[in-house]
């Protein structure tokens, strides 16, 4: 069982707005920037939104991040078919003193 | 352009060690101010973050397997590597090196490892 806690599938039609959630304590999301991973089948996960709601370049803007309390939200809107994938939340735990990842949400688009 | 390639056997028998190596290419591993990760991924399931290197020699581990895991790095050969002894089949995974600072943000393409006998 994660230390974070993310829907495990979510489905929507191309063009819509998708939020994926991904919840935490005070020991992770609450006290930690939070990082945010797409990964399709077969390839090595790829960073998408880093310090809560910073874009890498090549993070299209219609991908953003939030955070607030213990809590923090992946936003995707005008989804396309291509963004079909996993995506997973990560951040420090202070508390176990390691590096954490949520389970993992599904989208299906 | 930065690139990250594992390296290392794709069969580990259980209770043997399982050794990877991460080649850095197209920048220094020396770097500052980035960490050198490992996380793993068995089949179908989620990410695991293994541990994670400085090039000045600091290193920080998961707890749960901090008894069986080294991680050291070469500034001369600009690789990172990682030993795992005594694993068990529960540790077939892909395992992907990844370079860190707040986040992974350029990842090796990530190597299968089988552990059976």
């Amino acid at each position: 069982q994660s230390v974070l806690t993310q829907p495990p599938s979510l489905s929507a039609a191309p063009g819509q707005k998708v939020t994926i959630s991904c919840s935490g304590s005070s020991s992770n999301i609450g006290n930690n920037f939070v990082s945010w991973y797409q990964q399709f089948p077969g390839t090595a996960p790829r960073l998408l939104i880093y310090d809560n709601n910073k874009r890498p370049s090549g993070t299209p803007d219609r991908f953003s991040g939030s955070k607030s309390g213990t809590s923090a939200t992946l936003g995707i809107t005008g989804l396309q078919t291509g963004d079909e994938a996993d995506y997973y939340c990560g951040t420090w735990d202070i508390s176990l003193s390691i590096r954490v990842f949520g389970g993992g949400t599904k989208l299906t688009v | 352009q930065l690139q990250l390639q594992e390296s290392g056997p794709g069969l580990v028998k259980p209770s043997e060690t399982l050794s990877l190596t991460c080649i850095v290419s197209g920048g220094s591993i020396s770097n500052s101010p980035y960490y050198w990760g490992w996380i793993r991924q068995p089949p179908g399931k989620g990410l695991e973050w293994i541990g994670s290197i400085y090039y000045s020699g600091n290193i920080y581990y998961n707890p749960s397997l901090k008894s069986r895991v080294a991680i050291s790095l070469d500034a001369s050969k600009n690789h990172f590597s990682l030993k795992l002894s005594s694993v068990t089949a529960a540790e077939t995974a892909v395992y992907y090196c990844a370079r860190q600072f707040s986040a992974f943000d350029i990842w090796g393409q990530g190597t299968v490892v089988t552990v059976s006998s």
